[in-house]
């Protein structure tokens, strides 16, 4: 079965700072897809990154990027220069044909 | 801007109201889901429609009963719901010509059992 843990509950960062969130993935397919998904408060869930598994190359996306680990099952979310608009909840999650498998979440803050 | 489109945003309903959720999106996503999200979790699928079929039932209780009337409309009927159905109902869509396509989630319905 697939699972996705993210062992992180709630983090802090300071303004400009950089944090990193953890993630940690099983699964038995070969093909698959991994993403990072912003919810702010009482706003919409948005995508952050996506990685595919056959690709070696970490993706970033402007002041995000992540640390795709494929045989210890690691992917890492990296914030750079953090900023307000940042806090809100983060879900990684896996996918390999129509069903998305979330993680628990972890509770980003960022402290002015 | 929000490309997936729920309505209501808020609705409160009691144990033996009947009442509807709808989705829409123009993308040309084929396929589309429900979710159910309670505070500080990940949302739990509950619905899968590919190309207008339902693909994936999670086990959902038969008083949620979705509806797929075209390729960009998505509804969910509710009936005779219980406190614990409380929570907030996702909506979102995806590609299905290319695998690994990202989903893009609606704001959300706040539902409120009383």
């Amino acid at each position: 079965a697939q699972t996705v843990t993210q062992s992180q509950p709630e983090m802090s960062v300071q303004e400009a700072e950089t944090v990193t969130l953890s993630c940690t993935y099983d699964t038995s397919e070969s093909d698959y897809y991994l993403f990072w998904y912003k919810q702010p408060p009482s706003r919409q869930m948005i995508l952050v990154i996506r990685q595919e598994a056959y690709k070696q190359q970490n993706a970033t996306e402007n002041r995000f990027s992540v640390n795709f680990q494929k045989a210890a099952k690691s992917f890492s979310l990296k914030i750079s220069d953090s900023q307000l608009g940042d806090a809100a909840m983060y879900f990684c999650a896996e996918t390999s044909y129509d069903k998305v498998i979330f993680g628990p979440g972890t509770s980003l803050s960022v402290i002015p | 801007d929000t490309e997936v489109t729920q309505t209501p945003k808020h609705l409160v309903m009691g144990m033996t109201n009947k009442k509807s959720l709808k989705c829409e999106q123009h993308m040309g996503h084929r396929a589309m889901y429900w979710y159910k999200q309670k505070a500080k979790k990940p949302p739990e699928l509950m619905f899968v429609y590919s190309y207008e079929k339902l693909s994936i039932n999670e086990s959902v209780p038969s008083r949620f009963s979705p509806e797929c009337p075209n390729s960009s409309l998505l509804n969910l009927h509710l009936h005779a719901l219980q406190p614990e159905d409380s929570a907030l109902y996702l909506c979102a869509s995806s590609q299905l010509d290319t695998r690994g396509q990202p989903q893009h989630f609606g704001d959300g319905t706040r539902l409120s059992i009383l």
